[in-house]
């Protein structure tokens, strides 16, 4: 088994829509949360880390819940400039490296 | 914010040969270091971690002997793809550890063709 697993996708959404992303991970010692987005061919970049009580920054949502080792990504009214790769991603009980999750695909169209 | 400088961006190169890749902290200290690899259409896989003065430990499954790395100061770590060969052909990425907040930062990957 994975240690953080998330669906492929693509998620194919209209401009406008609402998307969740939902990913799980393995360890329960993890620390640390964060999704991060990939655009093709280029680094990653942070897009938000998760905190326990949930967070929200604009359009973006992270929700974690430790007790079924699930985290959640909500993007409402997406645009065309969403679309991208979304990385789960945990940093383990060791405090120090991160772990990838295979990535989720968002296409926006028109 | 943090800026991760990494070298060349892109580099084609002949089977056998070796090639070097180089990950520059430009404004903080970073004690970490991390190489991942990233093949087509697959996330990031972790190669090794390099700390500051010390050998790097590397994952399981990783050359170390093919891979070297070396982190000779806060703000460099190097990745020498040794003989490479066209399966080594990929997407290296690294990652620095802000020692003063333990951000990480990447770099902007080295994309590699062996030939």
């Amino acid at each position: 088994r994975k240690e953080v697993e998330q669906d492929p996708g693509p998620f194919n959404v209209p401009e406008g829509a609402t998307v969740a992303f939902n990913c799980t991970y393995s360890n329960s010692a993890s620390q640390s949360f964060f999704w991060y987005r990939q655009d093709c061919r280029k680094e990653p970049k942070l897009l938000m880390s998760v905190y326990s009580s949930g967070n929200e920054d604009g359009r973006f949502t992270a929700q974690l819940n430790r007790a079924s080792q699930y985290i959640s990504l909500l993007i409402r009214d997406s645009k065309l400039s969403d679309s991208a790769t979304y990385l789960c991603v945990v940093n383990g009980d060791a405090g120090n490296m991160l772990t990838f999750g295979g990535g989720t695909r968002l296409m926006v169209k028109p | 914010g943090a800026v991760v400088s990494q070298h060349p961006s892109r580099v084609i190169c002949k089977s056998g040969t070796s090639v070097k890749i180089e990950c520059r902290s430009l404004d903080f200290q970073a004690t970490t270091m991390f190489w991942y690899r990233q093949f087509p259409k697959q996330s990031l896989m972790l190669m090794a971690t390099s700390n500051e003065g010390s050998k790097a430990t590397y994952e399981q499954g990783v050359e170390k002997d093919k891979f070297l790395i070396n982190h000779a100061s806060l703000t460099l770590s190097t990745l020498t793809v040794t003989s490479a060969h066209p399966e080594d052909s990929s997407f290296y990425i690294c990652s620095a550890r802000d020692l003063a907040d333990y951000g990480y930062t990447f770099g902007s990957g080295t994309r590699l063709t062996v030939v």
